[in-house]
């Protein structure tokens, strides 16, 4: 069973950098598909942001794109994202995620648990 | 963007009753639509892949169905652990987006 799991800060100020990490035990992330994150702000809605495959090729959110970096590290077994220029707006649950199958835009059949991060001074 | 509007908001229901939720696409998607399930403090769960899919372990009162832009979702005969937030999402065009949700709650 694949598991995943984000980690990172629960409290980021406004202006500064949001960075989380998703790791994945139980697969390889080398050995395919694609690993995504998305986010669901309080009372609202999900929110794609952007994907990754192991060999660092992603697709992004383009009302996200100029403020995200996701990036993939197979030593660890490990995707990240950061967020950079925070606002309050950012503040909302974080999952990550697998596709379902090797294409970029398939549904996600894993996800973490979600963790949330506020963006407050 | 491709909008995804979900019908209802929300909806109450009972265990036994048999409850629709339809997504409307603001253009065509052929049959990438995929369905979740989703509770609070949960990972969403997917049930649904291609319109109509039925994901291995979901129950087999979940089905789905539509294609280019009206879809639905129908969940007969309610169970108590199907109370739950679901949301439609299109896999058709970059970027992905889902439905605002509908709520169903007893």
């Amino acid at each position: 069973q694949v598991q995943l799991q984000e980690s990172g800060p629960g409290l980021v100020k406004p202006s500064e950098t949001l960075s989380l990490t998703c790791t994945v035990s139980s697969y390889s992330i080398s050995s395919g598909y694609y690993w995504g994150w998305i986010r669901q702000p309080p009372g609202k809605g999900l929110e794609w942001i952007g994907s990754i495959y192991h060999n660092g090729d992603t697709d992004y959110n383009p009302s996200l794109k100029s403020r995200v970096t996701i990036s993939v590290d197979t030593s660890k077994n490990q995707f990240s994202l950061k967020v950079i220029s925070v606002t309050a707006a950012d503040t909302a649950v974080y999952f990550c995620a697998r596709t379902l199958d090797y294409s970029s835009s398939a549904p996600f059949d894993y996800w973490g648990q979600g963790t949330l991060v506020t963006v407050s001074s | 963007d491709i909008q995804m509007t979900q019908s209802p908001s929300s909806v109450s229901a009972s265990v036994g009753d048999r409850v629709t939720i339809t997504c409307r696409a603001s253009q065509g998607i052929t049959n990438w639509l995929a369905w979740y399930q989703h509770k609070p403090g949960r990972a969403p769960k997917l049930l649904i892949s291609a319109a109509s899919n039925l994901q291995s372990g979901v129950p087999s009162r979940f089905s789905g169905s539509g294609s280019g832009t009206d879809f639905t979702l129908t969940i007969t005969s309610l169970q108590p652990e199907d109370f739950a937030t679901y949301y439609c999402q299109q896999t058709d065009t970059f970027p992905i987006t889902f439905g605002q949700g509908t709520r169903l709650e007893i």
